[in-house]
């Protein structure tokens, strides 16, 4: 099963706005990452951020984590019509050696459509 | 970055048939790994492949139905045995990329009519 949830399901912005996604976690983790999916494809990898760091900017992205909450939050600024797609988060779980397990579990996702 | 070739990028198979799903890595990795993704779904980890050891399955899933070869650090396949229209989903693999997270196929769409 999956560990993770996303909020919202899904998210209808016009271009130019900011969109937000959030993300909850149940394990400890060694990093969370972020993907994008377009149209059923493969997927994209965004960004990573660490389970000591709290915050990461990459372009037009944000994300915070929070590891006290178990939770993480993806922000586009500025979205423009190419950014609609499925949202993913992914942790890379620590296993009780407090090393990683090298594999990913999915949350739910968030379909973001962006309107030009 | 590795770059992942997979094969094919879809197919309609009749139930009770099989397909072998390939994935070609540009460079040699430790671990490889293969999700599924149901309709409108997530993804869900089907097994972990590592070279010269026979793959990990997650719970849910068995060898007898997801058979996984892994004959070189470069490749794997992933076959879909007997096939039912349950298993019509998008099979994707994938592999670790340090800093830059994971490396995903361009997926196979299957449905099985």
């Amino acid at each position: 099963s999956q560990q993770g949830e996303e909020d919202p399901q899904a998210l209808s912005i016009q271009e130019g706005e900011n969109a937000t996604m959030n993300c909850s976690y149940k394990t400890s983790i060694n990093n969370l990452q972020w993907y994008r999916q377009n149209s059923g494809r493969g997927l994209v990898h965004l960004i990573l951020i660490r389970s000591n760091e709290r915050e990461k900017h990459s372009g037009r992205l944000r994300v915070t984590l929070d590891t006290s909450k178990k939770s993480s939050s993806l922000l586009i600024t500025a979205s423009r019509a190419a950014d609609t797609a499925s949202y993913f988060c992914a942790t890379d779980a620590l296993g009780s050696g407090g090393t990683s397990y090298g594999k990913l579990t999915f949350g739910q996702g968030t379909i973001l459509t962006v309107h030009p | 970055s590795a770059v992942i070739s997979q094969k094919p990028s879809r197919d309609i198979c009749q139930r009770g048939t099989s397909l072998t799903i390939q994935c070609q890595v540009d460079s040699q990795v430790t671990m490889m790994f293969w999700y599924r993704q149901q309709p409108g779904q997530s993804l869900t980890l089907i097994a972990t492949a590592n070279q010269g050891s026979e793959a990990t399955y997650e719970s849910g899933f068995v060898i007898d139905k997801f058979p996984i070869s892994r004959p070189n650090l470069t490749f794997s396949t992933l076959t879909v045995s007997n096939m039912s229209p349950e298993d019509s989903s998008i099979y994707l693999c994938s592999v670790p990329g340090g800093a830059y997270g994971y490396t995903f196929g361009s997926g196979t769409r299957l449905t099985v009519v």
